[in-house]
């Protein structure tokens, strides 16, 4: 069964410094998403991507964030200058439009550590 | 103001028996959809159930079924015959907006009880 996957599965990084976060979304699946989850916390939407562009961005998604899609496969995203509140966990979801279900299929996620 | 409420922190629920994780949810938008998915500790985001507000059946994927009353603005999850492996945190999500965000409960953890 085809899945979403994300890489590195635990990434730790120094305040101020850059990392990627990778996803391999389902292969037929055309809207991407970000969220991210504080531990202890809810699930919080970051951003959405369709048609190469983004398709709307939460109050988070600042601008030490970017997304990309560099390639037919992989999606990623960016934080410029990681913070100590960055740390949490950010899961990468692909959507399927099949049967109008609009159902979000998420990745294992990657835990980010900002030490 | 909240958009979902998930106003049970915590249950338990002993092996066999029949659960309900409640969920209500705020939105003006005639069209929408609601999700449950399962966290269990290892971290993961598993997709449980969908319910679309136009359908006119109460969802049901096996010992899952979600128990949707549009007047009250609720999609509690009905989880029955329990299992050992159904302890996880459990959220409840709306998709909204243009980009078809979720917006997701706090979240339930449920224990189940040999």
């Amino acid at each position: 069964e085809p899945e979403v996957t994300q890489t590195p599965s635990h990434q730790v990084t120094q305040m101020g410094q850059e990392v990627i976060l990778r996803c391999v979304p389902i292969s037929n699946h055309l809207y991407f998403y970000w969220y991210r989850q504080i531990l202890g916390q809810k699930v919080e939407f970051l951003v959405s991507f369709y048609n190469n562009e983004i398709s709307e961005k939460s109050e988070i998604f600042d601008d030490q964030f970017s997304v990309e899609r560099p390639d037919g496969s992989n999606f990623t995203l960016k934080i410029r200058s990681t913070k100590l509140e960055d740390s949490a966990m950010y899961f990468c979801a692909s959507l399927e439009r099949e049967r109008g279900t609009d159902t979000q299929y998420f990745g294992p996620g990657t835990r980010l550590t900002v030490l | 103001a909240q958009k979902i409420t998930q106003t049970q922190p915590g249950m338990f629920v002993q092996e066999k028996e029949a659960v309900t994780l409640d969920c209500t949810y705020d939105t003006s938008d005639p069209s929408y959809g609601l999700f449950w998915y399962k966290q269990p500790s290892s971290g993961e985001m598993i997709f449980l159930i969908y319910q679309g507000s136009y359908d006119q059946q109460n969802a049901t994927e096996g010992r899952y079924s979600l128990n949707f009353q549009k007047a009250r603005k609720s999609a509690n999850l009905v989880i029955s015959a329990s299992q050992l492996g159904d302890s996880a945190m459990y959220f409840c999500a709306m998709r909204e907006g243009k980009g078809n965000k979720l917006v997701f409960g706090a979240g339930t953890i449920l224990r189940v009880k040999s």
